[in-house]
């Protein structure tokens, strides 16, 4: 599975869009990009995938490049409760796959 | 719907003792992972089971840990003697593991572990 880079921190006001960007150069045309959280003392949570096109959920925004090699992760009107880490994972789409989680970025959101 | 329930949620045990973490997978799910996250090493991957069959435990540390899956919904991860290294949160998540590919995981809330 192709390497993630992350910013190991960013902050963010509250009400105020998080970007958080996310390199993966090496990514293969059948691996998709995921993006995980996790709030402090629980467990990680989904949060939206892509292949190449920009996909919205009622969690966020992802928007990937047209050669793929990197993403962003887009929260909209970010709150208190998106302080969390976030992970962005390069994952195939056959067989088993692993997910491997790097160190994330630490979001912090302030009031 | 009940998420993926752990137990227990804290356990606190001394060096050598036996420890048995329990998962309960989301009803329907039937593919079942095993993490374990320390401040050192982040988030691994211990052993992965899809219907009821361990498919890849590359990540188990070493004899001391094993794990089963005696029935579709329930799984246990036990530590035997337990090692003061072994101190971490154990997260337990489950997936639909639809065939083809990677399928969203859904994660246990995790069992702190201290082993003294």
């Amino acid at each position: 599975d192709a390497k993630t880079t992350q910013p190991p921190s960013m902050d963010c006001a509250e009400g105020r869009a998080a970007n958080l960007p996310c390199n993966h150069s090496t990514i293969s045309g059948n691996e998709y990009v995921y993006w995980y959280r996790q709030i402090h003392s629980q467990g990680p949570q989904y949060i939206i995938h892509g292949l190449k096109n920009n996909e919205t959920n009622e969690m966020a925004s992802l928007i990937i490049t047209e050669d793929r090699k990197s993403s962003t992760l887009i929260l909209p009107h970010a709150t208190l409760r998106d302080t969390a880490v976030y992970y962005c994972i390069v994952i195939g789409n056959t067989g088993f796959q692993k997910l491997v989680f790097g160190t994330g970025t630490r979001l912090l959101v302030s009031p | 719907d009940a998420g993926v329930i752990q137990s227990p949620r804290h356990e606190v045990t001394e060096m050598g003792q036996e420890v048995t973490l329990r998962c309960k997978l989301i009803s329907g799910h039937n593919s079942l992972f095993w993490y374990r996250q320390t401040m050192m090493r982040g988030l691994e991957l211990l052993i992965y089971f899809n219907n009821n069959v361990p498919i890849d435990d590359s990540g188990m540390p070493e004899d001391r840990f094993s794990a089963k899956m005696p029935n579709a919904s329930f799984s246990t991860l036990k530590i035997q003697p337990s090692e003061p290294r072994d101190s971490a949160v154990y997260f337990c998540a489950s997936s639909l593991g639809l065939a083809g590919g990677y399928n969203e995981q859904f994660f246990g809330p995790g069992t702190r572990l201290t082993v003294l």
